[in-house]
C-alpha cells in the first residue's frame, strides 16, 4: 500500500516489555487509526486521531498509547506487553470522512511470548 | 461490539458465477463501506455508499443499501479466481468523528 507504511512488519516479544508499532503516511490525512484484528474478532478499533495532538480511545484501548505530535505519524505503544495483545495490528488513514474510505497499512503481526 | 454484521460467513461458488454478500447493521450511519483483505494483506476500500444513496456501482461491483431495513449488499458479477479474498463491510455511525466500525467479515472463495 503506497503511501501508508508499518514498521516492523513482524515482530516477537516477551511478556512485560514495552514495543511501539510505527505507522507513516505520506498523504497529510487528517484521520489515522489503529485497528487490531484477531480471529473471531474481525477488526476493532484502539485508538483514533482526527489531527495532529488530537487523539481518542476506539473500542478496545487499554494496555495502549498513541501520540500524534506531527501529521504523518501515528505509533502504537504497547506499556507492558500481555499475550492477550498477540494480534494483527492496521494502521489507516482517510482524508475526509464521508467522502472517501480508508486506506490500510500492509499490518504488523505481533506476537507475545 | 460489531455495528455491521455479514451474511454468510463463507461462501464458495464457481468462477463466472455470481456473488452476493451481506451486511446488518443496528444504528443510524452516515455511510457503508465494503472493504477486500486478501490472505495476509491489508484491507482494501472497495465502495462507499451514503446513507441518502440507494444504489452503486463500480466495475464488477454493485452495492445496495436499504436504511429502512439498515441492511446492504455487495453483489460482484462474473466472479474470477482472483476475486478470492475476505469481504467487509464498516459502517460510519458517529456524525461528530470518523470512525469505522467493521463487521468480521466473509470469506469468499472462488473455484476456478
Amino acid at each position: 500500500d503506497a503511501g501508508i507504511t508499518q514498521s516492523p512488519r513482524y515482530k516477537i516479544t516477551e511478556t512485560g516489555r514495552q514495543v511501539t508499532l510505527m505507522c507513516h503516511q505520506t498523504w497529510s490525512h487528517s484521520y489515522m487509526f489503529w485497528y487490531r484484528q484477531d480471529l473471531g474478532h474481525g477488526l476493532r478499533l484502539i485508538y483514533y486521531s482526527a489531527a495532529a495532538d488530537i487523539t481518542d480511545k476506539g473500542e478496545v484501548p487499554d494496555g495502549y498509547v498513541v501520540s500524534r505530535s506531527k501529521t504523518e505519524n501515528f505509533p502504537l505503544t504497547l506499556e507492558s506487553a500481555t499475550r492477550s495483545q498477540t494480534s494483527v495490528y492496521f494502521c489507516a488513514s482517510s482524508l475526509d470522512r464521508g467522502r472517501a474510505g480508508y486506506t490500510f497499512g500492509s499490518g504488523t503481526r505481533l506476537t507475545v511470548v | 461490539s460489531q455495528q455491521g454484521e455479514e451474511d454468510p460467513q463463507a461462501l464458495s461458488i464457481q468462477e463466472g458465477e455470481n456473488a452476493t454478500m451481506n451486511c446488518s447493521y443496528k444504528t443510524s450511519i452516515n455511510n457503508l463501506q465494503w472493504y477486500r483483505q486478501n490472505s495476509g494483506r491489508g484491507l482494501v476500500h472497495l465502495i462507499l455508499i451514503r446513507s441518502n444513496e440507494r444504489e452503486k456501482h463500480s466495475g464488477r461491483l454493485r452495492v445496495t443499501l436499504d436504511t429502512s431495513k439498515k441492511s446492504s449488499s455487495l453483489l460482484i458479477t462474473a466472479s474470477r479466481a482472483a476475486d478470492t479474498a475476505s469481504y467487509f463491510c464498516a459502517t460510519d455511525a458517529d456524525r461528530a468523528n470518523s470512525k469505522l466500525t467493521f463487521g468480521k467479515g466473509i470469506t469468499l472463495s472462488v473455484r476456478p
